[in-house]
């Protein structure tokens, strides 16, 4: 079936460090895809999508790039900053009739000063 | 404009009880979704309604759970004879086809 798995956290790195969150799906058909953030304490936000093969997506000094061929759609950052603790998810969107968002289980990020 | 609201915004019942939480959609949105967030784990999904169609129950963990929605107005989502498990956030959010889906702040359901 139709799956989003994201690597497990929570993930510790130090302020200016290079993020990489890996995100991999499985999909029939030509999903867009998403990445939320939850800060503490807050809801759900969209942090950056992406619709069709080889978009980037980017928001916040945040990237991701659509890659059909390896099923992927990894979550970048050049220079995290203490502000970007959250825990992100990573979602899939099937733009058919069911219309059904499919989450992975989130990878929790702390960022030391 | 108006985002997805959800009510109660916490809620504190005792075993066994039975519980409703409510959301109320962005205007004119069509689709409507139910997760479920136990703490510091991913969302999971529960239910899903899209317009006038039959909604997409297969999340639902029990039979304890159901969901209503009327048209494309109001939803409830009612856990019958609360368990302790059930303890988590319920997030809802709606969508319009080709948009992308608002989330509501939740309902923190504690049972004790």
């Amino acid at each position: 079936g139709d799956s989003v798995t994201q690597m497990e956290g929570p993930v510790t790195l130090s302020e200016e460090a290079f993020l990489t969150i890996n995100c991999t799906y499985t999909a029939t058909g030509y999903p867009s895809l998403f990445w939320y953030v939850q800060y503490p304490g807050e809801g759900l936000q969209l942090l950056l999508k992406a619709t069709k093969a080889d978009d980037k997506g980017s928001n916040k000094g945040f990237e991701a790039t659509y890659r059909k061929e390896t099923t992927s759609f990894h979550l970048e950052k050049g220079s995290v900053q203490v502000s970007d603790s959250a825990v992100y998810f990573c979602a899939l969107r099937l733009m058919n009739r069911d219309d059904k968002i499919i989450f992975g289980k989130g990878t929790r990020l702390h960022i030391l000063p | 404009g108006a985002g997805v609201s959800q009510s109660p915004s916490n809620k504190v019942t005792e075993k066994g009880k039975d519980v409703e939480l409510r959301c109320d959609p962005i205007s004119g949105h069509t689709a409507l979704y139910w997760y479920r967030q136990r703490l510091g784990q991913g969302l999971e999904f529960l239910i899903y309604f899209q317009g006038n169609s039959a909604p997409d129950k297969s999340g639902l963990p029990s039979d304890r759970f159901s969901a209503e929605r009327t048209g494309e107005s109001v939803s409830t989502l009612t856990i019958q004879r609360t368990q302790q498990e059930d303890s988590a956030v319920y997030l809802c959010a709606s969508s319009q086809f080709g948009t992308d889906p608002s989330f509501g702040p939740g309902t923190r359901l504690t049972v004790l």
